[in-house]
């Protein structure tokens, strides 16, 4: 298995330029997650899902979109991008076995808003 | 969820075991102690968790206090490859898996 892929790894934006982050499980999943980490602070949820077609905010999804069309695919947009969206963004994934809730992250992209 | 105070940093000899301590006195019956670690540049890596008793795996030792208001990750042998940002967190399983992120404590380990 690859696990959770992200792509890209970096990407320089223009402020007002949108653009999508990819994420793919392919571990067959249900629930997956986009977090953002700003140098020095620990993980911010933007968004979450519990399997396709459902979505939902999290602690931080101004600015942001998301869409669950299949179980593996889970991007991020970024409509209308901004200087406080520079950050690294991380996708994971997670299953239920028993009382065990284990997250999967990805790798990470690096985005920088100019 | 309940909310958890780590120190904001340690330190640790190499070849010594690293005592990371949590606090999380509002922690309520049905809910679990999760260590997570987030090695530089890389996303965070599950580690181990507990609901009452004492948790070992091959990576960590989880020490759960009786009173479940704090609760110890022990590696035992550090080496260099274990300086991290680790996370404690506490959360219910609920249907959902949503998982909030402190800021961690940032462990170095030292030659």
């Amino acid at each position: 298995n690859a696990g959770v892929t992200q792509t890209p790894k970096f990407r320089i934006l223009k402020i007002g330029q949108s653009m999508t982050l990819q994420c793919t499980q392919d571990m067959n999943h249900n629930y997956m997650y986009w977090y953002r980490q700003d140098p020095g602070m620990g993980l911010k949820l933007i968004y979450y899902s519990v399997g396709a077609g459902i979505t939902d905010k999290g602690e931080v999804p101004n600015g942001y979109n998301v869409s669950r069309s299949t179980t593996e695919d889970f991007p991020l947009r970024l409509e209308l991008a901004a200087p406080s969206q520079t950050s690294v963004y991380f996708c994971a994934s997670s299953y239920r076995t028993g009382t065990v809730y284990e997250q999967y992250f990805g790798p990470g992209t690096r985005l920088t808003v100019t | 969820d309940a909310k958890t105070t780590q120190p904001t940093s340690m330190d640790c000899a190499e070849g010594r075991a690293a005592n990371l301590p949590c606090n999380h006195s509002t922690i309520s019956g049905n809910e679990y102690v999760y260590w997570y670690r987030q090695i530089h540049s890389q996303g965070p890596q599950y580690i181990i968790h507990g609901l009452k008793n004492n948790e070992t795996n091959e990576m960590a030792s989880l020490i759960i206090t009786e009173d479940r208001k704090s609760s110890t990750l022990i590696l035992p042998h550090a080496t260099l490859r274990d300086t991290a940002v680790y996370y404690c967190i506490v959360r219910v399983q609920t249907s959902y898996d949503k998982v909030i992120f402190g800021p961690g404590t940032s462990l170095s380990v030292i030659p």
